[in-house]
């Protein structure tokens, strides 16, 4: 059974502090590893699909990158519109390769 | 390009009462899965179509079920609805051939 695990559960940084979240998982063949951003009462939206161990991926002000049992989203000098959570997600090759298995996400918040 | 949609957005519904859920995947998109969202329990995946057909099924009771159209719309239907049944539901859509999924705003059910 897939399983992935995000943390911490909740982040507080001032505006402009760095940090990074990190996502554990078992998986039995890999696909995809998934992050996604949500905002309340919206749906998740994606960031990045990272494939395979030593990949890294930018966007902005956030990095994500994956190991065989890891991965992190490292955020550089955070905005306050950078407040969400964020979620990890993995696609196996197994039985569930047609399903995403969630972490519970990590709740950042960016202080001003 | 239009992104996945989600009708209703909102729903109050009675225990013991059924609903029937929408939704309309990005045009192209073979692929949509369903997932509940609560607060302690996170995303937990329900089920995945693909050309009508259902391909994985998630750990949830039979009153939970689903369907797929031939244009690729999907419903899910909950019956004999209880409190715990209270969630955001999300549906998701993929072309079938690339990795991960695009979600919709979801659905958000409250019983009473």
């Amino acid at each position: 059974e897939d399983q992935v695990t995000q943390s911490p559960e909740a982040l507080r940084l001032q505006e402009g502090e760095s940090s990074s979240l990190n996502c554990s998982y078992t998986v039995s063949g890999l696909r995809g590893l998934f992050w996604y951003r949500q905002d309340p009462g919206k749906g998740p939206e994606f960031l990045f699909t990272l494939y395979s161990a030593g990949e890294e991926k930018e966007k902005e002000r956030l990095k994500a990158t994956l190991t065989k049992k890891e991965s992190f989203l490292h955020i550089t000098a955070p905005k306050p519109e950078d407040s969400a959570t964020y979620l990890c997600a993995v696609q196996g090759t197994g039985a569930g390769s047609y399903q995403l298995t969630f972490g519970k996400g990590t709740k950042l918040s960016v202080i001003p | 390009k239009a992104g996945v949609t989600q009708t209703p957005r909102y729903l109050i519904k009675t225990r013991g009462q059924q609903v029937t859920l929408s939704c309309s995947p990005i045009s192209g998109h073979r692929s949509v899965s369903w997932y509940q969202q609560t607060p302690g329990q996170g995303l937990q995946f329900l089920f995945e179509y693909f050309s009508e057909t259902q391909r994985n099924k998630g750990n949830f009771p039979g009153r939970f079920s689903g369907r797929q159209f031939s244009n690729s719309r999907s419903e899910m239907n909950v019956s004999t609805l209880e409190l715990g049944d209270s969630a955001l539901y999300l549906c998701a859509s993929s072309s079938g051939q690339e990795v991960g999924y695009t979600f919709g705003s979801g659905t958000r059910l409250t019983v009473v």
